[in-house]
């Protein structure tokens, strides 16, 4: 079974910074990465699909990187409203699923 | 405008059954997967199963298996997710998710409560 793991869980920072959030996988799962963004009352919402490629809508300050077993989801300068819950998901064994555990982004 | 609008939220007692619903509209329903996502009071997110409405195959995770039916009417852009006997612990917010993930259902709240 494909595990996926994520660090930090929380990430305390400021306006301005940049987030770096990492998702590993027990076993390589190639590119077929996704990252999540839930805030608080709301749906999710697709962010990276592809381990780098930005869903629609998504500004360009998300960026997502890597292959096999590790990823980065990176936000060069936060805003606001980035502050939120950030998921990976691997899609390796499609249309099965797993999703990480999560990582908190919030204010410093 | 793509979306995916589930029915609203249920309160249930143990033992009871319960199927919730999701209409997609604005892109072709028979296309692609059509997922449940789980997510428990303050946790994460959780893939229950998905169904392909072309054919109605259908994929469960192992934790799920057995413990639900998910199905899909191709007629009415429609998919749905039943239990038949509701424990407490099936409390939760459900997801429907189509598109490949990409267009996400507000969710419908489930409280199973005695």
């Amino acid at each position: 079974e494909d595990v996926l793991t994520q660090s930090p869980a929380t990430l305390s920072l400021s306006p301005g910074e940049r987030a770096t959030i990492s998702c590993r996988a027990s076993q390589s799962i190639a590119t077929y990465l996704a990252w999540f963004q839930q805030k608080p009352g709301q749906a999710p919402r697709l962010v990276i699909r592809d381990a780098s490629s930005r869903a629609s809508g998504i500004p360009d300050r998300f960026s997502g990187s890597g292959s096999g077993t590790d990823f980065t989801l990176t936000i060069s300068s936060l805003e606001p409203e980035d502050f939120a819950v950030y998921f990976c998901q691997q899609r390796n064994n499609w249309p099965r699923v797993t999703f990480g555990p999560g990582t908190r982004v919030d204010i410093k | 405008e793509m979306q995916v609008v589930q029915s609203g939220a249920d309160v249930r007692k143990p033992g009871e059954s319960l199927k919730i619903s999701c209409e997609a509209s604005g892109y072709i329903f028979t296309d692609y997967w059509i997922a449940w996502v789980r997510q428990m009071p303050g946790k994460g997110l959780e893939w229950m199963g998905s169904v392909y409405p072309a054919d109605s195959d259908t994929r469960y995770s192992p934790s799920f298996q057995g413990q639900v039916i998910i199905s899909a009417d191709k007629s009415t852009n429609t998919a749905y997710l039943q239990w038949s006997n509701l424990k407490a612990s099936d409390t939760a917010m459900y997801y429907c998710v189509g598109r490949a993930f990409d267009v996400w259902g507000q969710g419908t709240k489930v409280t199973v409560s005695s």
